[in-house]
């Protein structure tokens, strides 16, 4: 496997379900990202790890709990969503963490909740 | 506020047509831009980036784009549209604070058609 992966490409949940959204990276880089993209709006980002640490939270609801456990893996919980949270979720990796380095994109999760 | 302008949602051209993607950012600092590709059911791919140097900047694909201070612009532009360049189109402005803080801010996207 080579790039970003992700996994499952799509998931249809209930608002009372618990899933997580797995994303891996297989690029050596020491940041991660997850972000929300929605029909004619803006990606949104998320999350930001670097070196395993959280170090951006974009007040994203506490539904959303984004988990790092080392710089190649990074996991976003979900529970109790809204339909409103229907989107595609992708994460990207970057060297380090911050606005200059370029990102690379997952394919990204389509999530729909009923 | 760092902001980042597509002023087209939506542009159909010709295949064999030239191309031209609209971008402006609005930030204060020497910007470091980025142009993206999202084919449908796809994740983001880098076409190029700017940081210094040069205005014009190559990028893969055929694609170029030119970064104008004067206007606080970043276009997009290929002299030939093939069929396969039809897909949503990402300006972006990476934002830089210093050490790890910073982050991307994208525009809403421009979708490109392409007619046969």
């Amino acid at each position: 496997e080579t790039g970003v992966t992700q996994t499952p490409r799509h998931l249809v949940m209930g608002m009372t379900n618990k899933k997580s959204l797995k994303c891996e990276q297989h690029l050596g880089h020491n940041a991660m990202y997850w972000y929300k993209q929605s029909a004619k709006k803006p990606l949104e980002l998320m999350f930001v790890y670097n070196f395993k640490e959280q170090t951006e939270n974009n007040s994203v609801p506490s539904r959303f709990s984004p988990e790092c456990p080392n710089s190649s893996h990074l996991f976003l919980h979900l529970h109790t969503l809204q339909p409103e949270d229907s989107a595609l979720y992708l994460c990207a990796s970057s060297q380090e963490a911050g606005g200059t380095d370029t990102q690379y994109f997952g394919p990204g999760t389509r999530l729909t909740v009923l | 506020a760092q902001s980042v302008t597509q002023p087209d949602i939506h542009i159909t051209v010709s295949e064999g047509a030239s191309l031209e993607l609209r971008c402006n950012y609005s930030y204060g600092a020497t910007p470091y831009l980025f142009w993206y590709v999202q084919s449908p059911g796809q994740g983001l791919q880098l076409l190029l980036k700017y940081f210094s140097g040069d205005t014009l900047v190559q990028g893969i694909k055929g694609f170029e784009a030119e970064f104008k201070r004067s206007q606080s612009s970043f276009n997009l532009r290929k002299p030939s549209v093939h069929w396969s360049d039809a897909a949503e189109y990402f300006c972006a402005v990476g934002l830089n604070y210093g050490g790890s803080q910073g982050n991307l801010i994208f525009g809403k996207g421009t979708k490109l058609s392409v007619k046969p």
